[in-house]
């Protein structure tokens, strides 16, 4: 199973756009990379999935080097709103794979 | 829209108490998860129902026990309570193919004194 490696912590200000790297050095040629989002007192909720090069939905992109071996998050103007708690997993096949790391604490300053 | 919904949202026991967790979605997903989170880490797998029948061990399931009711229901029980079994617990559920999105329910909270 890929394992990944995420920064602990990252602060930001409103209106900047806050990019969260992932390192996963070991990913397998059938891996997706997925994205969740958590908030205090809530579960995690999907925000974004990729295999190659760009995804983009309405709240993220999602930037994938051609070796796979790290992906960023991007968020566009952060808010408040969007402190939270950021997951980076790796794996393909079963959801039951997928392993949640401690996440990278994201926090918008005003 | 309910998704996936939990009960309870918290309880408290005693060492040596036994409780049942219930979950449920109105997803028609194949596939439900029971993780366990403890302050300052990520989610912990305890248990996985990959389709209606079927259970099987995840990551950290010594101390518990599952039941698939059926399609829409997946129950998480602690037969006798411990201290380090103190933690928010979540249930979630997904298609059953490829690494499909997990939908999470709101956790319980439950503390074992």
């Amino acid at each position: 199973l890929a394992k990944t490696t995420q920064p602990i912590s990252m602060d930001s200000y409103e209106g900047q756009e806050v990019n969260i790297t992932c390192s996963h050095n070991n990913i397998a040629t059938n891996d997706y990379i997925t994205w969740y989002q958590q908030f205090p007192s809530q579960g995690p909720r999907f925000i974004i999935q990729g295999y190659k090069t760009k995804v983009t939905n309405e709240v993220a992109s999602l930037f994938i080097p051609a070796d796979r071996k790290s992906s960023t998050l991007s968020l566009p103007r952060v808010s408040l709103s969007d402190t939270a708690v950021y997951y980076c997993l790796v794996g393909s096949g079963s959801a039951r794979q997928l392993t949640f790391g401690s996440g990278t604490q994201l926090t918008v300053l005003p | 829209n309910a998704g996936v919904t939990q009960t309870p949202k918290f309880q408290v026991l005693k060492t040596g108490q036994s409780m049942t967790l219930q979950c449920a979605q109105d997803m028609n997903h194949n596939s439900m998860y029971w993780y366990r989170q403890d302050p300052g880490m990520g989610l912990r797998l305890i248990y996985y129902s990959a389709s209606e029948g079927t259970t099987d061990k995840g990551e950290v399931p010594n101390g518990y026990n599952v039941s698939r009711l059926n399609k829409r229901e997946f129950s998480l029980r602690l037969e006798s309570a411990a201290p380090s079994q103190t933690s928010v617990y979540f249930c979630a559920s997904s298609e059953a193919r490829g690494a499909g999105e997990l939908f999470f329910g709101e956790g319980s909270r439950l503390t074992v004194l």
